[in-house]
């Protein structure tokens, strides 16, 4: 079961590019990596999922380096409403069992 | 996305008294659910995993006699509190797993449920 390891806490100013890192060491051939969002009191919703090289989608860009031991998320212009939790999730998708969340990134967005 | 409902949105009861969760995939069949448990400030801890038609399996130090989880069809999985006492108030989370979708870049085949507050006075 891959580990994964973020920063517990990041600030930034709306408008500007947020990058958050996830290490996973031990990562395994089959593993994907997956990025939530959480919101107080509410369940965490999907924002992107890749196996390697670069992922886009209309909210966010993932990069995942050749060794696939670390992963980036980049959230381009943020806005106050994306301050939230941010979990990193590696898996076997295929694996019923892999599911756990580390203890994720608490982004704050400042005017 | 696919939709996951969670009922109760949240809950009171007395200590003592069971509780009863409900957890549905509102528009695909799933084969496979999660149940989370999530304290204030900290990440969500994996519960149990619900296979349709067969008993939950339970992650280490989690009462399976407490907390009763049934997955009775592929739309509907159930989790109940029983005894509750007050250290059993937290948000519970579900989420879904669609059997019929292969990964694809950038898409997902786990959905979560909105959430359900206990509270246990």
């Amino acid at each position: 079961l891959a580990k994964t390891t973020q920063p517990i806490s990041m600030d930034s100013y709306e408008g500007q590019e947020v990058n958050i890192t996830c290490s996973h060491n031990n990562i395994a051939t089959n593993d994907y990596i997956t990025w939530y969002q959480q919101f107080p009191s509410q369940g965490p919703r999907f924002i992107i999922q890749g196996y390697k090289t670069k992922v886009t989608n209309e909210v966010a860009s993932l990069f995942i380096p050749a060794d696939r031991k670390s992963s980036t998320l980049s959230l381009p212009r943020v806005s106050l409403s994306d301050t939230a939790v941010y979990y990193c999730l590696v898996g076997d998708i295929s694996n019923n069992n892999d599911m756990r969340f580390g203890a994720g990134t608490r982004l704050t967005v400042k005017p | 996305g696919a939709v996951v409902s969670q009922h109760p949105s949240w809950v009171i009861c007395k200590s003592g008294t069971s509780v009863k969760i409900e957890c549905r995939s509102l528009d695909f069949q799933a084969t496979t659910m999660f149940w989370y448990r999530q304290f204030p400030k900290q990440s969500l801890m994996l519960m149990a995993t619900s296979n349709e038609g067969s008993k939950a399996t339970y992650e280490q130090g989690v009462e399976k006699d407490k907390f009763l989880i049934n997955h009775a069809s592929l739309t509907l999985s159930t989790l109940t509190v029983t005894s509750a006492h007050p250290e059993d108030s937290s948000f519970y989370i579900c989420s879904a797993r669609s059997p019929s979708r292969r990964v694809a870049v950038s898409t997902d085949t786990q959905y979560f449920g909105p959430g359900t507050r206990l509270t246990v006075l």
